[in-house]
């Protein structure tokens, strides 16, 4: 089906080790994001690139790094994982300023011990 | 920077009630744009609903529409003849459409729970 796949969709990450999110769209979007989602804190953008090329930080990037790989993929890595990183992150793709908003992915949950 | 205010932690209604789910913002622009998007408990988020700031109608989208009054920077989500199936998360999200980048600013939230 078309749309944003996300890879893993469950991860175990002990304290320290490291590990990439991978992200890929098939809807030609110029824009792609990554959010976490917390209990009680909604969805905070942790980076965003607006376009092939761009990367720009959000409201947490803290931790993370990300990398646009081309139009189709948005990775995001956390180099050295603390449990405060215990979450679950989704990948967006949006075209424009469309209506329907973002296209999200369906979700990794990633717990950090 | 923008802010959206989700008072309703949770909620209850009947099957088949009408319920309203709270939703207020905050922005210094003019041109922007708000979401609703509901949260199953399998963790997919579904876009529902689309309103700008521009549009003089308020929004509607079948069983769902959003009550949008600019002035009082509000924009409530109602969904009439509820159904179990409108068990879920329901955020509330805003982009502002000048120089924002596309970012959608989400609320912290509102479980909705319907019973029989």
């Amino acid at each position: 089906n078309a749309g944003v796949t996300q890879t893993p969709k469950f991860q175990v990450l002990k304290t320290g080790q490291s590990m990439t999110l991978q992200c890929a769209q098939d809807m030609n979007h110029n824009s792609m994001y990554w959010y976490r989602q917390d209990p009680g804190m909604g969805l905070r953008l942790i980076y965003y690139s607006a376009s092939e090329g761009t990367t720009d930080k959000g409201e947490v990037p803290n931790g993370y790094n990300v990398s646009r790989l081309n139009k189709r993929e948005f990775s995001l890595r956390l180099e050295s994982a603390a449990p405060s990183q215990t979450s679950v992150y989704f990948c967006a793709s949006s075209e424009g300023a469309a209506p329907t908003g973002y296209t999200f992915g369906s979700g990794t949950r990633l717990t950090v011990v | 920077a923008q802010k959206i205010t989700q008072t309703q932690p949770g909620m209850f209604v009947q099957e088949k009630e009408a319920v309203t789910l709270d939703c207020t913002y905050d922005t210094s622009d003019q041109s922007y744009g708000l979401f609703w998007y509901k949260q199953p408990s399998s963790g997919e988020m579904i876009f529902l609903i689309y309103q700008g700031s521009y549009d003089e109608q308020n929004a509607t989208e079948g069983r769902y529409s959003l009550n949008f009054q600019k002035a009082r920077k509000s924009a409530n989500l109602v969904i009439s003849a509820s159904q179990l199936g409108d068990s879920a998360m329901y955020f509330c999200a805003m982009r502002v459409l000048k120089g924002g980048g596309n970012k959608l600013t989400f609320g912290t939230g509102t479980q909705l729970k319907v019973e029989l």
